[in-house]
C-alpha cells in the first residue's frame, strides 16, 4: 500500500523556520506530483505548494513564493518544505498528498510568540 | 486565480434523503489536454481529506456509488442519493487545471 508521513511541524515564533518532511513508502516520488495543503484552525483546505516528480517543477500559491521551498532527496522517497520567514497566518496542519490521492495524518505547524 | 465557489456551505440532510453540492468555477477548468482536472474530497470530522472523484466524474476506489459527480467547463455537482450517516462531514471541490490550484470554501454535511 502506498502511503506518505509528514513530519516537523512544530511551535515557532514568527520570522522563524521549520522544514517540513514528507516520506513516502510503496512508491517513490520520481512520476508523482506532490501536493503540500494546509488547514487553518476551524478554516477550509487551502493548496500551498507543488512538486513534479516527472518535470522537477515546483508551484507556489502567491502568499508563501519567496519564502517555501520544495526539494527532495536523491532516493527520491522524501520530499522537503523549507518554510522561512513564518508568519502567524501561517499555523495549520500541513499535509501531503501524492498526486491527491494518498494524504498523510498531517503535522501540525504553530507560529506564534 | 480561479475562484471555486460552492453552495451550500451547509446541508443538513434526512437519513436516506440525497444531498447535491454545488460547484461553480470562475474560468472554464477544461485544460489544453481536453480533460477537466476537477476534485471532490470528503473530509470525516478528525480525519484527513479523501478524494472521492477526479477529473470530474471519476470515482476513486472505495468510494461507495451512492456517490457520483458531473458537470463540465465551469458548472460542477456532487451529488449522495442516499444520505448515510457515515457521510457526515465537509465536502470539497478542488481544480487542478491552473496553478495556484485551489478549493472551494467547503460544504458541511449534517444529519437532520
Amino acid at each position: 500500500d502506498e502511503e506518505v508521513l509528514e513530519s516537523g511541524g512544530g511551535l515557532v515564533q514568527p520570522g522563524g523556520s521549520l522544514r517540513l518532511s514528507c516520506a513516502a513508502s510503496g512508491f517513490t516520488f520520481t512520476s508523482a506530483i506532490v501536493s503540500w495543503v494546509r488547514q487553518a484552525p476551524g478554516k477550509g483546505l487551502e493548496w500551498v505548494s507543488a512538486f513534479s516528480g516527472k518535470t522537477g517543477g515546483t508551484y507556489y500559491v502567491d502568499s508563501v513564493k519567496g519564502r517555501f521551498t520544495i526539494s527532495r532527496d536523491n532516493s527520491k522517497t522524501t520530499l522537503y518544505m523549507q518554510m522561512n520567514s513564518l508568519r502567524v497566518e501561517d499555523t495549520a496542519v500541513y499535509y501531503c498528498a501524492k498526486d491527491l490521492a494518498v494524504w498523510g495524518q498531517g503535522t501540525l505547524v504553530t507560529v506564534s510568540s | 486565480d480561479v475562484v471555486m465557489t460552492q453552495s451550500p456551505l451547509s446541508l443538513s440532510v434526512t437519513l436516506g434523503q440525497p444531498a447535491s453540492i454545488s460547484c461553480k468555477s470562475s474560468q472554464s477548468l477544461v485544460y489544453t489536454d481536453g480533460n477537466t482536472y476537477l476534485n471532490w474530497f470528503q473530509q470525516r470530522p478528525g480525519q484527513s481529506p479523501r478524494r472521492l472523484f477526479f477529473k470530474i466524474s471519476n470515482r476513486d476506489s472505495g468510494v461507495p456509488d451512492r456517490f457520483s459527480g458531473s458537470g463540465s467547463g465551469t458548472d460542477f455537482t456532487l451529488k449522495i442519493t442516499r444520505v448515510e450517516a457515515e457521510d457526515v462531514g465537509v465536502y470539497y471541490c478542488m481544480q487542478g487545471t491552473h496553478w495556484p490550484q485551489t478549493f472551494g470554501q467547503g460544504t458541511k454535511v449534517e444529519i437532520k
